[in-house]
């Protein structure tokens, strides 16, 4: 596609139950972000992937929070035992590679709601 | 730690006046600076990077300047329109650790 995708745009799940998030990226770029935005909020760092391999994952808040790229291009992000703090806009992002700092571009994003 | 402030957190103007939202940044070792638009419940698009090489970007109505130095850049938006109502996001790609690191934002109506 022309942009990064992500799906689902909307998902409410009730406390307790594990989510799973997608995201599409631009195709050909190797570098793919995961941030988190509350409301009023910048967006938070994550994690990010440089290919397959996540090279930095220390945004991502404990264990219950996880993320894969198994082929370099989809990623997902993957929450056990929701509650009701992780309800945020998780927001995907990616750019052509991660050293120099090329252009990120974000997707529409998930509005997770734990409930 | 890098950190990333915009002030103000939000902004009303008329139609028409030249607005200025200001970003600054702690640590001046980044590889650039992204200025970014989010709408209300919508992604982020980005409107101007700047290489930690330059000191400005130009698109259209839009001027993002960068001073590394002193660790602030500012985004200038001629003759502004209500459309252009929306929350703009700074956010730094340090050179260590590669990632962009978001500033609070500012939120900005334009009045007709």
């Amino acid at each position: 596609g022309a942009g990064v995708s992500q799906t689902p745009s909307n998902k409410v799940t009730e406390k307790g139950k594990y989510v799973e998030l997608r995201c599409d990226p631009i195709s050909g770029h190797t570098a793919l972000y995961w941030y988190r935005q509350s409301l009023g909020q910048g967006p938070e760092f994550l994690i990010y992937f440089q290919g397959t391999g996540a090279a930095d994952d220390s945004g991502l808040p404990n264990d219950r929070f996880f993320a894969v790229r198994p082929e370099g291009s989809v990623s997902t992000l993957k929450i056990q035992r929701t509650e009701r703090g992780d309800s945020a806009v998780y927001l995907c992002a990616s750019s052509l590679f991660a050293r120099g700092g090329t252009e990120a571009f974000f997707g529409q994003g998930t509005r997770l709601t734990v409930v | 730690k890098q950190e990333v402030t915009q002030i103000p957190a939000a902004l009303s103007v008329p139609e028409g006046e030249n607005l200025v939202l200001n970003c600054s940044f702690t640590d001046s070792a980044i590889y650039n600076l992204q200025w970014f638009r989010q709408d209300p419940g919508k992604g982020l698009t980005s409107l101007l990077l700047i290489q930690s090489s330059q000191r400005e970007q130009t698109s259209g109505r839009l001027n993002a300047s960068l001073d590394k130095s002193s660790g602030r850049s500012t985004l200038y938006i001629a003759a502004s329109q209500p459309g252009d109502s929306a929350t703009y996001l700074c956010a730094v790609f340090k050179a260590a650790g590669n990632k962009l690191t978001f500033g609070g934002g500012t939120r900005v109506l334009v009045k007709p």
